[in-house]
């Protein structure tokens, strides 16, 4: 059964700073992973998705990477602001499930930017 | 356009009543998903919707879930007899196909409260 982790559960730093959020999953086989943005009463917003065959991909300030042999995937993100507080959830599209198209999620990093 | 919307945005319910929560998917969105997600951890899958296949239930709980959709537009989760652990927040999420390559777009959720 696939299993998706994020370390940590939580993270506060100063505007400005460069930071990283990492997502680990125990099996390999996926067709993508897809980084979202959750904010309270508004839902998910997808930020970031990166299929199998990618190694990373970038949106403005966010770069995701992902190393699926290793099964990992991080969430760079540059010259942090106060608005990015939020809490970020990494998600997996299982390859096996074939009958399933849902995605398996993490527990997510709470992230807190300081002004 | 417009996004995923959901309703009611909070439900407070005695332990034992039923409930109905709504889903408008984005249109011409031919798979709709349902997730879950308890306080602190990540969505958890319940249901899928493609077209007019046959739903994918295998996520459901317990019998006392359902859900339905009406071709490709509104669906339904229906709770019955509410019970404490029910409380979570509600995630409707479509997507254009359904494919394993789609990102899936998200409601902003139905907060349920059972006391």
């Amino acid at each position: 059964k696939q299993e998706v982790t994020q370390i940590p559960a939580a993270l506060s730093v100063p505007e400005g700073e460069n930071l990283v959020l990492n997502c680990s999953f125990t099996d390999s086989a996926i067709y993508n992973l897809q980084w979202f943005r959750q904010d309270p009463g508004k839902g998910l917003t997808s930020l970031l998705l990166i299929q199998s065959s990618q190694r990373e991909q970038t949106s403005g300030r966010l770069n995701a990477s992902l190393d699926k042999s290793s099964g990992r995937s991080t969430l760079y993100i540059a010259a942090s602001q106060p608005g990015d507080s939020a809490t970020y959830l990494c998600a997996v599209r299982p390859r096996g499930d074939t009958g399933r198209r849902a995605l398996t999620f993490g527990s997510g990093t709470r992230l807190q930017v300081q002004p | 356009g417009a996004g995923v919307s959901q309703s009611p945005s909070n439900k407070v319910t005695e332990k034992g009543k039923d409930v109905e929560l709504r889903c408008d998917p984005i249109s011409g969105h031919t798979a709709l998903y349902w997730y879950r997600q308890r306080l602190g951890q990540g969505l958890e899958f319940l249901i899928y919707f493609q077209g007019n296949s046959a739903p994918d239930k295998s996520g459901l709980p317990s019998d006392r879930f359902s859900a339905e959709r009406t071709g490709e537009s509104v669906s339904t989760l229906t709770i019955q007899r509410t019970q404490q652990e029910d409380s979570a927040v509600y995630l409707c999420a479509s997507s254009l196909s359904g494919s394993f390559t789609d990102t899936q777009y998200f409601g902003p959720g139905t907060r349920l409260t059972v006391l």
